[in-house]
């Protein structure tokens, strides 16, 4: 069963700082997803993200935000201007490849933004 | 757009009772997948049973099965013979591609096993 993992556990920012979260899968994979939930609301999709390029996003996925695949294994999330209304828990996830649809989340990483 | 609703916030339940939680979604799709998370207190979600929504019958993984109603665009989730470790966050989410996991999930019902 594939594993990720996701750093920071928490971190916590200033208004209009830059964020990274990182996200690390156990074996090699070519789609991943970045999902959000704030916190006592609905975990929303962000963004997709297949063979370097991304593939789909939301409307939440604005110009702050970028992904990336810097090295060939980390798969990061960056907020370039923290906004108060950033505060949530960020999950990557990845699928097994084996076309079942499933996804497998990381631990998450919570972000607060002061 | 596509929308899931799961209208119990919070349930809970006797040890070894039965649990159903209940979800219901809007789509004009004709084929979809359908899902259940269980996100415990460590925090990861984990994908509790899935259903294509052109099967007719019911997904069972062992203690937990679905009730699957197209028409009524309804999917329960019944968890039999409850356990302790079965308290968690539950959600239904719904997804209109395989191969691209562009879910869109519910609120969730937190269930808790009480001993």
């Amino acid at each position: 069963e594939p594993e990720v993992t996701q750093t920071p556990s928490h971190q916590v920012t200033q208004m209009g700082q830059e964020v990274i979260l990182r996200c690390v899968p156990i074996s090699n994979h070519l789609y991943f997803y970045w999902y959000r939930q704030i916190l006592g609301q609905k975990v929303e999709f962000l963004v997709s993200f297949y063979n370097n390029e991304i593939s789909e996003k939301s409307e939440i996925f604005d110009d702050q935000f970028s992904v990336e695949r810097p090295d060939g294994s980390n798969f990061t999330l960056k907020i370039r201007s923290t906004k108060l209304e950033d505060s949530a828990m960020y999950f990557c996830a990845i699928t097994s490849g084996g076309n079942t649809g499933e996804l497998f989340f990381g631990e998450g990483s919570r972000l607060t933004v002061l | 757009a596509q929308t899931v609703t799961q209208s119990q916030p919070e349930m809970s339940v006797q040890e070894a009772e039965t649990v159903t939680l209940s979800c219901t979604y809007d789509t004009s799709e004709s084929n979809y997948y359908l899902f259940w998370y269980k996100q415990p207190p460590s925090r990861q979600m984990i994908l509790v049973i899935r259903q294509e929504a052109y099967k007719q019958q019911n997904a069972t993984e062992n203690r937990f099965s679905v009730n699957f109603q197209k028409a009524a665009k309804s999917f329960s989730l019944k968890i039999s013979d409850s356990q302790l470790g079965d308290t968690a966050m539950y959600f239904c989410a719904f997804s209109a591609h395989f191969g691209n996991e562009k879910l869109t999930f519910g609120t969730g019902t937190r269930l808790t096993i009480i001993p």
